[in-house]
Parts: C-alpha cells; sequence; structure tokens
C-alpha cells in the first residue's frame, strides 16, 4: 500500500525557535496534502489542505503566518512552526491523496506523526 | 460534511466480533462514509468506506442501513491489536476535494 513518511518523529526544541516538519509520500505522487495537529486525549483537528504548487488553504483560527506551508514537490509538504511556544507542543499529523486516476486517490494515507514538545 | 455520533468506548472479547455503530442521520446522497482507527501515538489507518452498499475487505465490513442513517463496522474476529480508537466520518466525495473532519470516535478495548 501507499506509504507517507514524516520527519522528525520527534522533536524537543526551545521556546521562540522554528521548526520544520517534513511529509513524503514514499511511492506514489500526492497532489494534496493535509496537515493536522493532535492534543493527549483528543481527536485530529484538520489544520491545512496543501496542494502542490499553489498556497495552503487553512481552517478557520488556525494562524496561516504562525504555521507555514510549502508543498513545492509532488512528493514533499513541509509544516513549519514559527516562533513555537508551549502551547504548540502537540502531535502533528499529515495525510497524502494521490494524483486522479490513480490507484490512491480516493484514499487518505496517514504518516506515522511528529511528535512537537517545546520547552 | 454531515456530523457523525459514536458511542465513546465499547468493550470486545478476544476472537468475538466487534460491532461498531455509527449514527449519521443528516447525511446527504453524495456523502461517503469512512472509517479509520488510530492505535496509540500513531497515525490514523484507513479501514473501509462505502456510499450505499454493504462493503468488505479484508479488515473489515461496513454495513450501511437503507436510509443511510447510520452504519456498522465489523472487524469480523477481534484481536488484540485491534485495540484503537475508531472514526466513523462522512465527506463529500473522494480523492483531494473530500477533507476528513474527525469527531470523537469510540475508543474499542480487545479483552483477553
Amino acid at each position: 500500500g501507499a506509504v507517507v513518511s514524516q520527519h522528525p518523529s520527534w522533536v524537543i526544541c526551545k521556546s521562540g525557535t522554528s521548526v520544520k516538519i517534513e511529509c513524503r509520500s514514499l511511492d506514489f505522487q500526492a497532489t494534496t496534502m493535509f496537515w493536522y495537529r493532535q492534543f493527549p486525549k483528543q481527536s485530529l483537528m484538520l489544520m491545512a489542505t496543501s496542494n502542490e504548487g499553489s498556497k495552503a488553504t487553512y481552517e478557520q483560527g488556525v494562524e496561516k503566518d504562525k504555521f507555514l506551508i510549502n508543498h513545492a514537490s509532488l512528493t514533499l509538504s513541509t509544516l513549519t512552526v514559527t516562533s513555537a511556544h508551549p502551547e504548540d507542543s502537540s502531535f502533528y499529523i499529515c495525510s497524502a491523496v494521490g494524483t486522479p486516476g490513480s490507484g490512491s486517490y480516493n484514499e487518505q494515507f496517514f504518516g506515522p506523526g511528529t511528535r512537537l514538545t517545546v520547552l | 460534511d454531515a456530523k457523525t455520533t459514536q458511542p465513546p468506548s465499547m468493550d470486545c472479547a478476544e476472537g468475538r466480533a466487534a460491532n461498531l455503530p455509527c449514527n449519521h442521520s443528516t447525511i446527504s446522497g453524495n456523502e461517503y462514509v469512512y472509517w479509520y482507527r488510530q492505535i496509540h501515538s500513531q497515525g490514523p489507518q484507513y479501514i473501509i468506506h462505502g456510499l450505499k452498499n454493504n462493503e468488505t475487505n479484508e479488515m473489515a465490513s461496513l454495513i450501511i442501513t437503507e436510509d443511510r442513517k447510520s452504519s456498522t463496522l465489523i472487524l469480523p474476529h477481534a484481536t488484540l491489536r485491534d485495540t484503537a480508537v475508531y472514526y466513523c466520518i462522512v465527506r463529500v466525495g473522494g480523492g483531494n476535494t473530500g477533507k476528513l473532519i474527525f469527531g470523537q470516535g469510540t475508543t474499542l478495548q480487545v479483552k483477553p
């Protein structure tokens, strides 16, 4: 099946620094990737939709200047948490959808997640 | 997208069938029912999806009522590794136009 990876799997950073998280589709091309955030014992919350070659679409209440998303190729999207603070500590998960006409078009494949801890 | 209602938790004995219900009474004609599960500290895993017909794959079966207002995910022979949070989601269409909005899900505990 289609595989999505995330890097790093966990990261600890100091307050005020920026952290970049990568999401890669390993064996398929992904026109669209989604970014989610999950706090402990809560459900996943969709943050933004990332389309290759265009600006991301953010969900209501998500600060686009704080969570920078870049989707420069059909296999890579990045999420940068700028000026991170302890309240940004969370589990960040990406998912990817294959290109139209491909076998992976109608299904979202999720990455394993990245645990961010801001001290 | 239509909202879904699931029981917060369920138990199931190992080896028995696990039947997880989901209500989606406001579902529209072009909305699909998707099921995902999330094992602790991992990304969600796709299980199955359907529009109006019952579906079966190697993991589970999906039974959708004729009026499409509810569905049941069936794990035929639950194992301890099936312990997870199960999410029922309805969304418009497939592909990259269909956002997945996760509810609170059902925590399934499979017991020996």
